[in-house]
């Protein structure tokens, strides 16, 4: 069965710093498509980034960037920049059959 | 403008009483997701479908039903049989034209039953 695993509950960092946030899986599968999504307070979810498991490249969106090591199963969200807007519960997401895997989150904390 | 719409945003319920919460989407999407998150948790999969009048237990359907009459409505009810009601709901949708797999959400029901 496929699982995905956040590792770090919380993190925070500087505003205007840079931070990483870990995400693993466990899949057999070779083709598959990997999300971080963003829960604000307001908890309405918001997708951040998708990644197709055939792409090598890395997807990036404005200051959002992925590191996808797909040998290591290994699929770890980059801010830059942080803002204060970027506070947040991030979850990490794969698609199984039909369906999303969800991790079980990290909290951002942005720090002034 | 396209989207997903859940009402009502706060629902309040004395036990026992079945409760039904409402989803709408009109993004033309075929499959259609109720998700419950508790506190400090990730998202947990209650129903889905993939078309109409067709619909699959998630992780957790004890105690929840569901009915896809139409494309853009994807009802959830809670039923007295569900042990511990008492959470935050989402609902979302997706398409799988073009490639995209993506889930978008609609903005949640927070239910509380005492």
């Amino acid at each position: 069965a496929q699982t995905v695993t956040q590792s770090q509950p919380e993190m925070s960092v500087q505003e205007a710093e840079t931070v990483t946030l870990s995400c693993t899986y466990d899949t057999s599968e070779s083709d598959y498509y990997l999300f971080w999504y963003k829960q604000p307070p307001s908890r309405q979810m918001i997708l951040v980034i998708r990644q197709e498991a055939y792409k090598q490249q890395n997807a990036t969106e404005n200051r959002f960037s992925v590191n996808f090591q797909k040998a290591a199963k290994s699929f770890s969200l980059k801010i830059s920049d942080s803002q204060l807007g970027d506070a947040a519960m991030y979850f990490c997401a794969y698609r199984g059959n039909y369906q999303l895997i969800w991790g079980a989150g990290t909290k951002l904390i942005i720090k002034p | 403008d396209g989207g997903i719409t859940q009402s009502p945003k706060y629902l309040f319920r004395k036990e026992g009483q079945n409760v039904t919460l409402s989803c709408e989407q009109n993004l033309n999407h075929d499959a259609m997701y109720w998700y419950r998150q508790d506190p400090g948790q990730g998202l947990r999969l209650i129903y889905y479908s993939q078309i109409v009048n067709d619909f699959q237990k998630g992780d957790i359907a004890e105690g929840y039903s569901v009915s896809r009459e139409k494309k853009e409505s994807f009802p959830l009810t809670v039923t007295s049989a569900q042990k511990n009601p008492t959470a935050f709901y989402l609902c979302a949708s997706s398409t799988e034209l073009a490639g995209l797999y993506e889930q978008y959400f609609g903005p949640g029901t927070r239910l509380t039953v005492t």
